[in-house]
């Protein structure tokens, strides 16, 4: 069964350290993956996609993710964090060929500490 | 608008009542998503348009919910006999078209509770 899955539901850093937030997915073929942030009280902001070529792909408020075949991983990352990078983290799929909607992990709320 | 607009921001209502919730999508976006987020869990699909078509219905919860699009643009939701399980953020997207590589751009939602 096609899925995506993020397995941290809360990940805690210090302001100015590396941050990771994880995501896998099981597919067949090639999907197209996404992440977004949401706010509390918002929608959910685009930040940045994975559709074919090189395998960083850099985004909005200086985010990157990692596309890795082999590991099936599409993990979110930034150099330094910020503490207004507090929010709720959603990895989402799109399986190409099959239905046009997105298919979203359960999220993963990011805490950065001052 | 420049955005995703959905209208009311928040409902409160009685069970058994029924709703409507509206969602303006960005001018032009052939597509148009519904989706449903409970408290503390990820987001769960609806149902998308194709222009005014909805290919898949499939996953719309029960035979209480509907929904529609006119004109390529706005959309109701539409949730009848409300229960309380019915409770929960509804959120709508838009894109330039179906499918791709195309991102989604969301709205604020539609946070809905159901006494």
């Amino acid at each position: 069964a096609q899925s995506v899955a993020q397995p941290e539901d809360q990940v805690n850093v210090a302001e100015g350290n590396p941050l990771t937030v994880k995501c896998t997915y099981s597919v067949s073929g090639n999907p197209y993956l996404f992440w977004y942030v949401q706010y509390p009280n918002r929608g959910l902001q685009f930040l940045l996609k994975y559709i074919t070529g090189d395998n960083l792909v850099k985004g909005s408020y200086g985010f990157e993710a990692e596309f890795n075949k082999s590991q099936t991983s599409f993990h979110l990352k930034k150099p330094s964090a910020l503490v207004s990078d507090s929010a709720l983290y959603f990895c989402a799929v799109r399986f190409s060929g099959s239905a046009r909607q997105l298919t979203f992990g359960s999220g993963t709320q990011l805490t950065v500490l001052p | 608008g420049a955005g995703v607009s959905q209208s009311p921001s928040n409902k409160v209502t009685e069970k058994g009542k029924d709703v409507e919730l509206r969602c303006d999508p960005i001018s032009g976006h052939t597509a148009l998503y519904w989706y449903r987020q409970r408290l503390g869990q990820g987001l769960e699909f609806l149902i998308y348009f194709q222009g005014n078509s909805a290919p898949d219905k499939s996953g719309l919860p029960s035979d209480r919910f509907s929904a529609e699009r006119t004109g390529e643009s706005v959309s109701t939701l539409t949730i009848q006999r409300t229960q309380q399980e019915d409770s929960a953020v509804y959120l709508c997207a838009s894109s330039p078209t179906v499918g791709g590589g195309q991102p989604q751009h969301f709205g604020d939602g539609t946070r809905l509770s159901i006494l």
